[in-house]
């Protein structure tokens, strides 16, 4: 079965220190992962997402993450966080066999404080 | 370029009315289209999934339903809306296959059930 855990409902961080949203996923074969981006109101934006090719990966505005298959985990991170930067942030898995459908975490709330 | 459009923004609805919620995607072919619910402070759950004209598969039991009558149009529907029914709806394609393919999500209708 193919889930994901995103480890903190809410992170607070200083603009300008360094961001990190924690996930962990459990899939049965090789994952596709997502990270999203939701301002309030507002749909879905993609961040970035990795499907099997470099395990660090590069998405907009300064994201990061890295997929670590050992810890199944895909934490997002950012070396500096800026105003703009609150919002939800969804962490998302699906696999080959799941073909369509996605299953997203809970997600994680950002505030950044001036 | 493609692009998805869901309509309306906001709308506030008295139990026990109907309910239609549309979605149309323009600049592709036979794409794969999803309806979403997201509760305050929860994840994105999926409610309906379509991979062509008619097909449409539910994930969840519920008081709603989902029509595919043109390729690029998805509507969601419910008969007699319950309080619970509340929540934002966001609408999302993507490209036909298998799990790589991204979703691209709408700007979401936020629906108030009183």
């Amino acid at each position: 079965a193919q889930s994901v855990t995103q480890l903190d409902s809410h992170v607070s961080v200083s603009e300008g220190t360094p961001v990190l949203l924690r996930c962990n996923y459990s899939s049965s074969y090789s994952p596709s992962l997502f990270w999203y981006v939701q301002h309030p109101n507002k749909g879905l934006q993609l961040l970035l997402k990795y499907t099997s090719a470099a395990t660090l990966v590069k998405g907009i505005n300064g994201f990061e993450a890295e997929f670590k298959k050992s810890e199944t985990s895909f934490h997002l991170t950012k070396p500096s966080a800026h105003m703009s930067d609150a919002a939800e942030y969804f962490c998302v898995v699906s696999d080959q066999w799941t073909g369509n459908q996605f299953y997203f975490g809970t997600g994680t709330s950002l505030t950044v404080i001036p | 370029s493609q692009t998805i459009h869901q309509w309306p923004a906001t709308l506030v609805q008295p139990v026990g009315s109907p309910l239609s919620l549309e979605c149309t995607v323009e600049g592709t072919s036979n794409p794969n289209l999803y309806w979403y619910r997201q509760a305050a402070g929860r994840g994105l759950q999926l409610l309906f999934y379509s991979v062509g004209i008619g097909q449409i598969s539910s994930e969840v039991p519920q008081n709603l339903s989902a029509s595919r009558p043109q390729d690029r149009q998805f509507i969601l529907s419910s008969k007699k809306l319950l309080l619970s029914d509340s929540g934002f709806y966001l609408c999302a394609w993507s490209s036909p296959g298998g799990a790589k393919n991204i979703q691209y999500f709408g700007a979401g209708t936020r629906l108030s059930v009183l």
